[in-house]
Parts: C-alpha cells; structure tokens; sequence
C-alpha cells in the first residue's frame, strides 16, 4: 500500500539558518514524489516534484529535495529560511503504476520560521 | 500557467441546504479532476476522482449520494455537497492534472459553514 510519513508535526528554524522538512514513503512500484506548500485558508501550491534523474531536485522559491531511494526518503531542503517561508508543508507519492494520477499525502509539517 | 480555479471561497448556509462548489481549469484542459476534504490541522483526505464524461470514482467511506461529483467538460467539474448537515463543514479542494506525469495543480480550497 502506498503511504507518505512526515515524522514531524511541526520544524522551527531562524531565519538565515538552513532548514530540513523530513519526509519518508512506501509505494508498491516506482515512486513519483511531490512537494507543496499550503498557506492559511488557502489551496497547495506546487513547489518541486521527482520523476526519474538527478536525485537531488531544484524547484520554487528556492526549496530543493533530495531523492533517496535506499532511505525511501525525499527531505525537502532550503539553505537559508526566510520568515515568508512559514506555512504547512506536504510530501506526496504517487505511484508509478497508477494511470489515475491518485497523490497520498502526509500529514503535513508546519514550518516555523523565526525572524 | 496551470491555473486552477475554484468557486466559491467561503460559503456559508443553513443545515438542509444543497450548496455546490465548482471548480475550473482556466488554461488547460483536465481530463481528471480530485475532490480532496481537509479538517483543521490535518492532511487531505481524498474524496473522489472526477472523470469528463463518466462517472466519478469514489473513495471507500464517502457518500455518492451525499457528494454529487460531475465532469461535465475537458475544464468543469463540480461537487454538490447535498442536504448539508453541520458535520459536513469542512474546507474542500479541488485539483486538477496536466498530464500523466505531471503535479496535481489545486485551487484556492472552499469553506464551507453549515449552520
């Protein structure tokens, strides 16, 4: 079964200071991985996403992920926080073999980031 | 690009009502379209997968009845939330994809008050 874990509830983090939003899944074939941002009252906005290639993945505002197959892990990365940063974060697989495009989410991770 | 949609915002209206949210994919066309149901702090759960021209597909514990799904077009689909009752407060979701292996892409989220 697929399934997404976000061990964290919450991450608090000054800002300058690099920050690391953990992530781990289990899918039945080969993952495709998802990151989003979620503001107060509003939609997910997408940041990055992995396919296939480079493990480690570049996408908006400056986040990156790494991919890392051994671990089933894809830790959502940024080098310098920035107080704007602030919002709830979550990992999403689907599974490779799904035609319907079906996302499992985590629970999200709430990022705090302090001025 | 990849913009999607979502009418209304805020909705707020007595118990008893019918109260139906659209969604829209404003720049591309959308052959699948997800109704996701997020509660306070948690993650989204998956309601159903709206499919143009048939009929949705409905996650395990959800009400056909109760939550009218309909893809009328490559950009519309909308969600009835019927004779609704206080427990169906909620904010709901929508979502649409690009392409197989491309993100979901998600609208703004509707509020929904049932008094």
């Amino acid at each position: 079964a697929q399934s997404v874990a976000q061990p964290e509830d919450q991450v608090n983090v000054a800002e300058g200071n690099p920050l690391t939003v953990k992530c781990t899944y289990s899918v039945s074939g080969n993952p495709y991985l998802f990151w989003y941002v979620q503001y107060p009252n509003r939609g997910l906005q997408f940041l990055l996403k992995y396919i296939t290639g480079d493990n480690l993945v570049k996408g908006s505002y400056g986040f990156e992920a790494e991919f890392n197959k051994s671990q089933t892990s894809f830790h959502l990365k940024k080098p310098s926080a920035l107080v704007s940063d602030s919002a709830l974060y979550f990992c999403a697989v689907r599974d490779w073999w799904d035609n319907f495009n079906k996302f499992y989410f985590g629970s999200g991770t709430k990022l705090n980031v302090k001025p | 690009g990849a913009v999607v949609s979502q009418h209304p915002s805020w909705v707020i209206c007595k118990s008893g009502t019918s109260v139906k949210i659209e969604c829209r994919s404003l720049d591309f066309q959308a052959t699948t379209m997800f109704w996701y149901r997020q509660f306070p702090k948690q993650s989204l759960m998956l309601m159903a997968t709206s499919n143009e021209g048939s009929k949705a597909t409905y996650e395990q514990g959800v009400e056909k009845d109760k939550f009218l799904i309909n893809h009328a077009s490559l950009t519309l689909s909308t969600l009835t939330v019927t004779s609704a009752h206080p427990e169906d407060s909620s904010f709901y979701i929508c979502s649409a994809r690009t392409g197989d292996y491309q993100p979901q892409h998600f609208g703004d989220g509707t509020r929904l008050s049932i008094l």
